[in-house]
């Protein structure tokens, strides 16, 4: 079966400096990857996916993602954080026998001013 | 603006109340699903659809049954409320193809509080 892991409950990054958001993941094929993000009480919301081609996959609100066969990893990263960008991101992979998402636990990031 | 949106954002129904959770989606979209988040557990599958009076199953569908009469509309009917089911519910839509290489959208949630 497809699934995703996110290793980390929380991660706390100071605004300006830059944030990762790991993800690991176990697929048979080529896998295909997605982050959303939920912000306080509100539904998710797309910020980018991984198909094929570049290892660098560029989404919404300045974030990328680096896509690393050898480390069946998908981090979440970006250069330079806002506090804005404190939510709650998760990883995800497509159940394609199901055509539904199968998502990681979910990783809480907080961005401090 | 593509939209999927949930009839209630907060709900509180007594235990053993028949529940119902309506889910509309503006995009002509086959695929419909509804997800329950509880912390630390993500998102698990409740049920889905991939056309009009046709459901499948998902991870968690103990206690809970669906209906889609219309193509647009998902509805998510919790039989008799427990408070086990204290929870957030998301409803998502997706193309023909499902989500292999499309994203999901989702509606804002709907937090349920069973008393």
């Amino acid at each position: 079966a497809q699934s995703v892991a996110q290793p980390e409950d929380q991660v706390n990054v100071a605004e300006g400096n830059p944030l990762t958001v790991k993800c690991t993941y176990s697929v048979s094929g080529n896998p295909y990857l997605f982050w959303y993000v939920q912000y306080p009480n509100r539904g998710l919301q797309f910020l980018l996916k991984y198909i094929t081609g570049d290892n660098l996959v560029k989404g919404s609100y300045g974030f990328e993602a680096e896509f690393n066969k050898s480390q069946t990893s998908f981090h979440l990263k970006k250069p330079s954080a806002l506090v804005s960008d404190s939510a709650l991101y998760f990883c995800a992979v497509p159940d394609t026998g199901r055509r539904a998402l199968t998502f990681g636990s979910g990783t809480r990031l907080q961005v401090q001013p | 603006d593509v939209k999927v949106t949930q009839s209630s954002r907060y709900l509180v129904k007594r235990t053993g109340e028949k529940v119902f959770l309506e889910c509309v989606q503006d995009m002509d979209h086959e695929n419909m699903f509804w997800y329950r988040q509880d912390p630390g557990l993500g998102l698990r599958l409740i049920y889905f659809s991939y056309d009009v009076k046709m459901k499948e199953k998902g991870d968690i569908p103990e206690g809970y049954s669906v209906s889609r009469e219309k193509k647009e509309r998902f509805s998510l009917i919790l039989e008799s409320a427990s408070t086990n089911q204290t929870s957030m519910y998301l409803c998502a839509s997706s193309p023909v193809g499902g989500t292999a290489n499309t994203e999901a959208f989702f509606g804002q949630g709907t937090r349920l509080t069973v008393v």
